[in-house]
C-alpha cells in the first residue's frame, strides 16, 4: 500500500526555474512531513520539514506548501541551480507512534545550466 | 561528529548466501532503523531497534533480522539471499523519547548486489 504518493517521477528545468514536486498522503495519523534530498551514492538528507498546523514554511530557496484538508503538500525550489540536481523524496511520519519514515516514490530533478 | 556510519560500502553475494550489514549511529542517538531502497524507489522501512529490542517491523520476511548492541550500534542480517534483495540498505538513527519528534539522520548506505 503506497501511503504517500509523489509526482512527477522526473523533472527537467532550466537554471533559475521553479520546480514543483507534489505529494499526497492517506493516513491522517501522520503529523510530520519532511522532504529529503538524495544524491547518487549517498543517503537521504533532510532538506526541510513541516507540521500540518502550518500552511507554508520557507528555508532559503526551499518552500513547503501544506493543504491539510486535501491531505496534500508540495515542495517549491526557487531560483533552481544545477547543484540542486538530485532525487527528492517527500515523507510522512506519525510522531506519536514508532516514528518510522514513510517515503514517497521520489522525483529525479535535473536543472540544466 | 562522524554522523551515521555504515559498513561495508558495497557487497556482492550469490543467491542463498547470508549477509551482515553494520551501522554505527550518530553520537548521542539511541535508536536505529533500517530501510531498503531498491533502484529508482523510495526507501522502505524494515525495522527499528531501541534498547536492544526490535520495536516495530515493516513488511519484510523473517529472513531479515537484526540486532542492537549496548553501544547502540546495530546489525542487519539477511539469510537465504534472493536476487530481489539487491538494493541500497540504509541505516537511520535518532534519539527517542519525549513528546516531540527528533529528526532521523541517514547513513550513506550499503549497496548489496545478489548474483
Amino acid at each position: 500500500q503506497q501511503q504517500v504518493k509523489q509526482s512527477p517521477q522526473s523533472l527537467i528545468v532550466q537554471k533559475g526555474g521553479i520546480p514543483i514536486i507534489n505529494c499526497a498522503y492517506e493516513n491522517t495519523a501522520f503529523d510530520y512531513f519532511p522532504w529529503y534530498q538524495q544524491f547518487p551514492g549517498k543517503g537521504p538528507a533532510l532538506l526541510i520539514a513541516i507540521r500540518p498546523d502550518v500552511s507554508e514554511k520557507k528555508e532559503g530557496r526551499f518552500t513547503i506548501s501544506f493543504n491539510k484538508s486535501a491531505k496534500q503538500f508540495s515542495l517549491h525550489i526557487m531560483d533552481s541551480q544545477p547543484g540542486d540536481s538530485a532525487t527528492y523524496f517527500c515523507a510522512a511520519i506519525n510522531s506519536g507512534g514508532y516514528q518510522k519514515v514513510t517515503f514517497g516514490t521520489g522525483t529525479k530533478l535535473q536543472v540544466i545550466p | 561528529d562522524a554522523g551515521v556510519t555504515q559498513s561495508p560500502t558495497h557487497l556482492i553475494k550469490t543467491r542463498g548466501q547470508q549477509v551482515t550489514l553494520r551501522c554505527s549511529p550518530k553520537s548521542g542517538h539511541d535508536t536505529v532503523s533500517w530501510y531498503q531502497q531498491a533502484l529508482g524507489q523510495g526507501p522502505q522501512f524494515i525495522f527499528q531497534y531501541y534498547e536492544e529490542e526490535e520495536r516495530q517491523r515493516g513488511n519484510f520476511p523473517d529472513r531479515f533480522s537484526g540486532h542492537q548492541f549496548p553501544n547502540y550500534s546495530s546489525e542487519l542480517n539477511v539469510n537465504a539471499l534472493l536476487l530481489g534483495d539487491s538494493a541500497l540498505y540504509l541505516c537511520a538513527s535518532t534519539l527517542l523519547g519525549g513528546s516531540s519528534y527528533n529528526e532521523q539522520f541517514f547513513g550513506p548506505g550499503t549497496r548489496l548486489t545478489v548474483l
